[in-house]
């Protein structure tokens, strides 16, 4: 079984500052991780993911995360947060087994501030 | 491309009620996921299709719900009869590969927020 631990269900920036979003996960063997965004209103849009080639994985918007296999973690960050990132961030791991299903973190609520 | 297509967007009904949702995935798409989302947490897995056939559907309370996904293409998820507990947002998504492809990104619709008072 997996599972995904999100730290700090908000997380309050200033504009231009640096962004960066926690997500632990547990797995019984290797993990594909992703990290979602998601608006107002909205679905949930594919920001990144990390499927075992390079650790360090790029994404839309300025977005990285970093798979550090030793310390289970899959943070998210971007090194100068703008005004249209107020979202919430959901992470999300699966199975690089064989059949398996999303299992997503209670997310994370960014808050930016002029 | 058209993106996942979900309705209504809203739904207000009484417990004891019952209520139906569409989703129409991006064309093409051989897998379907239904997910309900509890305010405060996230996505939870309700059921998904492979085409027309169910591959998961452990975390659907079975005595309420149920889905179906004639053809192989729309799908509508059923709540009869709604309790208060199931005011959420049910969101349809829906990805190109197959229930193996657990890397395979899933496109995700707006939402059904659901009310039940």
């Amino acid at each position: 079984a997996q599972s995904v631990t999100q730290l700090g269900s908000h997380v309050s920036v200033s504009e231009g500052a640096l962004v960066l979003l926690r997500c632990n996960y547990s797995s019984s063997v290797p993990p594909y991780l992703f990290w979602y965004v998601q608006y107002p209103n909205q679905g949930l849009q594919l920001l990144l993911k990390y499927t075992s080639a390079a650790t360090l994985v790029k994404g839309i918007n300025g977005f990285e995360a970093e798979f550090k296999k030793s310390e289970t973690s899959f943070h998210l960050t971007k090194p100068s947060a703008h005004m249209s990132d107020a979202a919430e961030y959901f992470c999300a791991v699966s199975l690089n087994s064989g059949y398996s299903t999303l299992t997503f973190g209670k997310g994370t609520m960014l808050l930016v501030s002029p | 491309e058209a993106g996942v297509a979900q309705s209504p967007r809203y739904k207000i009904i009484e417990k004891r009620q019952s209520v139906a949702f569409w989703c129409n995935p991006i064309s093409g798409h051989a897998t379907l996921y239904w997910y309900q989302q509890i305010l405060g947490q996230g996505p939870k897995l309700l059921i998904q299709f492979q085409n027309n056939g169910v591959v998961d559907d452990s975390q659907l309370p079975k005595d309420r719900f149920s889905a179906e996904r004639l053809k192989g293409v729309d799908s509508t998820l059923k709540i009869q009869p709604a309790k208060l507990e199931d005011s959420a947002v049910y969101l349809c998504a829906s990805s190109s590969g197959g229930p193996w492809s657990s890397y395979n990104e899933q496109f995700f619709g707006p939402g059904t927020r659901l009310t039940v008072l």
